[in-house]
């Protein structure tokens, strides 16, 4: 079956160390976007990309990075220059018409520094 | 520009009783909506979404929304609340204008369901 992997589901970031979150997709999706979610509190977008190779600042993008090598594939890097990254990362993907299919959603990774 | 702003951030309900949750919208051109369910610790799952057809929509376990343009309202509502319904619920607004691709999600409802 077609959907979106998170990997891990639960990953833990000592001070100062950067960690790599993975999202996959077989959905042949073009579009691909990383978001954060606190606690209490709706998405806010990190990052997305269009296609291959492209990716744009979302809301939130301080601390972060990713790359867009592979269109099944949209990693997300949470940075030590993020000061506050405990939180649910979620990743989601749509394919060109987006606005009228919506996103397909990953099952997120829960991000916690020790 | 395209918004959406949730009403309540927190409805309960009894079991076996009707749910509703309220949505409004802005739009600047003829707006996809859509209503997305998310379980503790879990990705957020579509429930239903209306993109022009028919203006009642029905959607997984029950639930139906109905676009109301004269009053930009987009409400999520069931019959019967069970348990299992126990969730956050995002509505969302889509135009396909300026913000292309984009969705713009509410803040969401947390709905509780007391036996």
């Amino acid at each position: 079956d077609g959907g979106i992997t998170q990997s891990p589901k639960y990953l833990f970031r000592k001070e100062g160390q950067n960690v790599t979150l993975s999202c996959e997709q077989n959905l042949n999706h073009d579009a691909m976007y990383w978001y954060r979610q606190d606690p209490g509190q709706g998405l806010r977008l990190i990052y997305y990309s269009q296609i291959v190779n492209d990716f744009q600042k979302g809301d939130i993008a301080e601390g972060y990075s990713v790359s867009r090598e592979k269109k099944e594939s949209f990693p997300l890097t949470v940075t030590s220059a993020q000061k506050n990254p405990t939180a649910f990362y979620l990743c989601a993907s749509s394919p060109q018409q987006g606005w009228t299919y919506g996103y397909t959603f990953g099952s997120g990774t829960r991000l916690t520094v020790v | 520009a395209q918004s959406v702003t949730q009403l309540d951030s927190h409805v309960s309900v009894s079991e076996g009783t009707p749910v509703l949750l309220r949505c409004n919208y802005s739009s600047s051109y003829s707006p996809s909506l859509f209503w997305y369910v998310q379980h503790p610790n879990k990705g957020l799952q579509l429930l239903l979404k209306y993109t022009s057809a028919a203006t009642l929509v029905k959607g997984i376990n029950g639930f139906e929304a109905e676009f109301k343009k004269s009053e930009t309202s987009f409400h999520l509502t069931k019959p019967s609340a069970h348990m299992s319904d126990a969730a956050e619920y995002f509505c969302v607004v889509s135009d396909g204008g300026n913000a292309g691709n984009m969705l713009t999600f509410g803040g969401g409802t947390r709905l509780m369901v007391k036996p």
